[in-house]
């Protein structure tokens, strides 16, 4: 079966810090991959998705950028944090498709102060 | 771009009511409808998800939901509500981006409580 990591759980960075948030999945193959934020506990956005190693596609202008070094392996990353960056943010993955179904993790609890 | 809105932000509803939180959709061409739930600091979990055929969709705990073609609706129910449904609802879309790749799209989310 699939499953899908995500870590840490929580994270606490000064103003300025760098960022790495890591997400891998097992089980499937050339899945496409997802990072969303969730602010205020409610509507999510859809910062970047993926569709094979090394595409990356970016929904919205920000302090972030992803990267996808391998097939099953997503990354988040800031060369520098910003307040406004605070969230919750949410790897996912899915089959290609419009018919399929996303598959969460957990989430990272991302504290800028 | 296709959309969903949830017009709730919250719901109540006592232990053993049934339950349903609402869902409009606005789509070009057939529409792929998802409903998932968020528990606190949690990752959404997939509860069922609309694609083709019978209108009313069974999914997981119990949850089902019924698609309306012509009120574009899509709600999500359940006969008898239990205190640990009370959680977070998002529904969403499947809507057409670049690189011909398809991504869900939420609505905002409606705040379930059930109430003992």
């Amino acid at each position: 079966s699939q499953t899908i990591h995500q870590w840490p759980a929580t994270l606490v960075q000064p103003v300025g810090s760098p960022l790495s948030l890591e997400c891998t999945v097992e089980g499937t193959s050339n899945p496409n991959l997802y990072w969303y934020r969730q602010a205020a506990g409610r509507g999510l956005q859809l910062l970047f998705y993926s569709v094979g190693i090394g595409q990356i596609s970016s929904e919205v202008p920000q302090n972030l950028s992803a990267s996808r070094p391998q097939d099953r392996q997503f990354i988040l990353s800031s060369k520098k944090l910003l307040l406004s960056d605070s969230g919750f943010y949410l790897c996912a993955w899915s089959l290609w498709g419009q018919n399929t179904e996303a598959f969460f993790g957990q989430g990272t609890r991302l504290t800028v102060v | 771009a296709q959309s969903v809105a949830q017009p709730e932000d919250q719901v109540k509803v006592a232990e053993g009511n049934p339950l349903t939180v609402k869902c409009t959709y606005s789509v070009s061409g057939n529409p792929y409808l998802f409903w998932y739930v968020q528990y606190p600091n949690r990752g959404l979990q997939f509860l069922l998800k609309y694609i083709t055929g019978d209108n009313l969709v069974k999914g997981s705990y119990g949850f089902e939901a019924e698609f309306n073609k012509s009120q574009t609706s899509f709600h999500l129910k359940k006969p008898s509500a239990l205190v640990s449904d009370s959680a977070l609802y998002f529904c969403a879309v499947r809507d057409l981006r670049g690189a011909g790749s398809y991504q869900l799209t939420f609505g905002k989310g409606t705040k379930l409580s059930v109430i003992p």
